[in-house]
């Protein structure tokens, strides 16, 4: 089975700073998929990056970036120029293998999140 | 607004009693995914439908059910409610629901927040 974890509960950071937010990840399957989401103190999730397992390069969407090492199997959130509205819960997650007959549901296992707190 | 629709945003009721949250997916989206997140256990998968169907089960209570109708909307039906069930349940859809090798973004909905008293 596959498991995600996110060893970091809290996490500060400086304004307009760099952070970053680890994850690992345990799996024997060679097709996977890792995402980031952010939850605000609102609640809702919103969906940051995401990595495929055979992408060459690492993902980047706007100063999200992702930190992928397949062989330490991790997939670090990096947050260049911190803001005081990331301050949030960032989830790491992966999406589940295909199953027997090659083919993933795309269910999402999630990580147990880091509090992120952005200091002015 | 993710697109994602789910009703009611909070819900208040006592043990024994039965409940009904509503998601309705993005427009186009074929898959339903239900979570429930407490302090305790973090974000748990319950249940996923695709296209009317069950496509997998997590760890969902059996006093606990769910459906996808022929609109696409789906219910998650929690019965004989017990403290523990306190919880935000999210509902979650993506475009596909088989056969995923890509992004498959899975888009939330702000989550229904149950209150068992």
């Amino acid at each position: 089975a596959q498991k995600i974890t996110q060893t970091q509960p809290g996490m500060f950071v400086q304004e307009k700073e760099a952070v970053t937010l680890d994850c690992t990840y345990d799996t024997s399957d060679p097709s996977y998929g890792l995402f980031w989401y952010k939850q605000p103190s609102s609640g809702e999730m919103i969906f940051l990056i995401y990595q495929g397992s055979y992408d060459q390069q690492n993902a980047t969407e706007g100063r999200y970036s992702l930190n992928f090492q397949k062989a330490r199997k991790s997939a670090n959130l990096v947050i260049s120029a911190s803001q005081l509205g990331d301050s949030a819960m960032y989830f790491c997650a992966m999406r589940d293998p295909p199953r027997a007959g090659g083919t993933s549901y795309g269910k999402l296992t999630f990580g147990q999140g880091t509090i992120l707190t952005v200091h002015p | 607004d993710s697109g994602v629709t789910q009703t009611p945003k909070h819900l208040i009721t006592a043990t024994g009693q039965r409940v009904t949250l509503r998601c309705s997916p993005r427009s186009g989206d074929l898959s339903v995914y239900w979570y429930q997140q407490s302090l305790d256990q973090g974000l748990q998968f319950l249940i996923h439908y695709y296209n009317g169907e069950e496509r997998a089960k997590g760890n969902i209570l059996e006093r606990f059910s769910a459906q996808q109708f022929p609109d696409l909307h789906s219910e998650l039906n929690l019965s004989s409610l017990e403290l523990g069930d306190s919880a935000l349940y999210f509902c979650a859809s993506s475009a596909l629901g088989q056969g995923v090798s890509g992004a498959n973004v899975l888009t939330f909905g702000a989550g229904s927040r149950l209150t068992v008293l």
